[in-house]
């Protein structure tokens, strides 16, 4: 079992829908990751998180350290919001562990 | 968007031959890391550095190996490489024994015959 837990695996949306993703992980964390990784392949840092919520633009991500979770949500998704977005955490040091992606497509 | 660069972008290889990827910064992060991302697992950490000639293992470092010898080089070698290092290859700066971003590089596709 994966120390960290992606769901669901593939989600596909109407454009304007409200979009959640979701991360489970198993470990005591220092810190979460949420990650969006391009058709093109480039990845990209989202948010960083220890605690509570944060907003940019139209992405919100919340975590709740007590029970191991964090959602990242996606408000009025649109076509170009569609990607593979990727939960890491950080235990302690420098090292990531990694869930395998969440695959979104967003159609118009 | 941070200075990595990864060189070669895509490579087409034979079984048995030794291959270099290599991984260029311009913000001068003390950390640097390889991944490897492959179908139905997450990225993968290889091999990481902090700092010139400080190298540390991943989770699956072997057939890998790697060098520092400048602050803003990091080189990833197959020795001989095989059909199982067939991947897409990330190279990654920042983050660091007090957490933070890491920054991506554009990745590199190698294919093993």
């Amino acid at each position: 079992k994966n120390e960290v837990e992606q769901s669901p695996q593939n989600l596909t949306a109407q454009e304007g829908e409200f979009i959640t993703i979701n991360c489970s992980y198993s470990v005591g964390i220092s810190a979460l990751h949420w990650l969006q990784q391009h058709p093109g392949g480039g990845i990209v840092s989202l948010f960083m998180l220890s605690s509570g919520k944060k907003k940019h633009g139209r992405l919100i991500a919340t975590i709740n350290i007590q029970e191991k979770h964090s959602s990242l949500h996606i408000t009025a998704s649109h076509p170009r919001d569609s990607a593979v977005y990727i939960c890491a955490v950080r235990v302690s040091g420098s090292r990531l562990t990694f869930g395998e992606g969440t695959q979104l497509t967003v159609n118009p | 968007d941070a200075g990595i660069t990864q060189s070669p972008r895509h490579k087409v290889t034979e079984t048995g031959t030794p291959v270099t990827l290599r991984c260029h910064q311009t913000e001068n992060h003390r950390y640097m890391y390889w991944y490897r991302q492959d179908p139905g697992h997450g990225l993968r950490l290889i091999h990481y550095s902090y700092g010139v000639k400080d190298t540390d293992k991943g989770e699956v470092s072997d057939g890998y190996s790697v060098s520092r010898s400048k602050t803003e080089d990091f080189l990833l070698t197959l020795e001989s490489a095989t059909s199982s290092q067939t991947s897409v290859y990330f190279c990654a700066i920042g983050g660091g024994d007090r957490g933070g971003e890491q920054f991506f590089g554009p990745g590199t596709r190698l294919t093993v015959l």
